[in-house]
């Protein structure tokens, strides 16, 4: 069973780069897509972005100028760097995975939460 | 991009009593990719259903799920106590986007 679990600041500056890392257990990288989604305190789910295990990525068009998605193959793990972060980047943020040929979300982390303040 | 609107943003209902949730897209979906989550507090969101009526595993069989193009439907038959939650549908149309989520209160 394959399991994901986000890690890394839990507080970042107003400006500065928010960055992320997943680290996938029980599985095979090459198996998903592997998405990043946020939830902002009392709010709803956004999606963020994926990328394949070949490096191809998808974003969301509002978060796009400001988010990258990589993977490293060799750790089992992808991550997620988001630049310009302000008070409106404050959320849970989550990893996921959808399988490749499905369009649902099957596998959640736990997620951590990142607040922005100086 | 596909926006998803849930209604009613909020359920009251009793135990036992049946849950109707509505997720209507601003374009046709396919029906192999609009799926329902279900969100506890202080929970990663868990998958319901999937390709609108396909059950995630472990998930009960009081919930049941239907629709097509535009309008899709999650059903509670009879809800236990345990399903008092926040529900949200999503969709895959090369992107994914959610609803707004509906929360079902006692």
């Amino acid at each position: 069973q394959v399991q994901v679990q986000e890690s890394g600041p839990g507080l970042v500056k107003p400006s500065e780069t928010l960055s992320l890392t997943c680290t996938v257990s029980g599985g095979s990288i090459s198996s998903s897509y592997w998405n990043w989604i946020r939830q902002s305190p009392g709010k709803g789910l956004e999606w963020i972005g994926y990328i394949s295990f070949n490096g191809n990525t998808n974003y969301n068009p509002s978060l796009k100028s400001r988010a990258t998605i990589s993977v490293d193959t060799s750790k089992n793990q992808f991550s997620l760097n988001l630049t310009s972060v302000t008070a409106a980047d404050t959320a849970v943020y989550y990893c996921a995975s959808k399988p490749l040929w499905f369009g649902h979300v099957d596998v959640w982390g736990q997620g951590t939460t990142v607040t922005v303040s100086s | 991009e596909i926006v998803l609107t849930q209604s009613p943003g909020t359920l009251s209902l009793s135990p036992g009593e049946r849950a109707t949730l509505s997720c209507r897209a601003s374009q046709s979906v396919s029906s192999s990719f609009l799926a329902w989550y279900q969100q506890r507090r202080g929970q990663p969101p868990r998958l319901l259903m999937y390709g609108t009526s396909s059950r995630a595993t472990g998930i009960p069989d009081r919930f049941s799920g239907s629709g097509s193009g535009t309008e899709f439907t999650l059903t509670i038959s009879r809800l236990e106590p345990e399903d008092f939650a926040v529900y949200y549908c999503q969709q895959y149309g090369g992107s994914l986007t959610f609803g707004g989520g509906t929360k079902v209160e006692i």
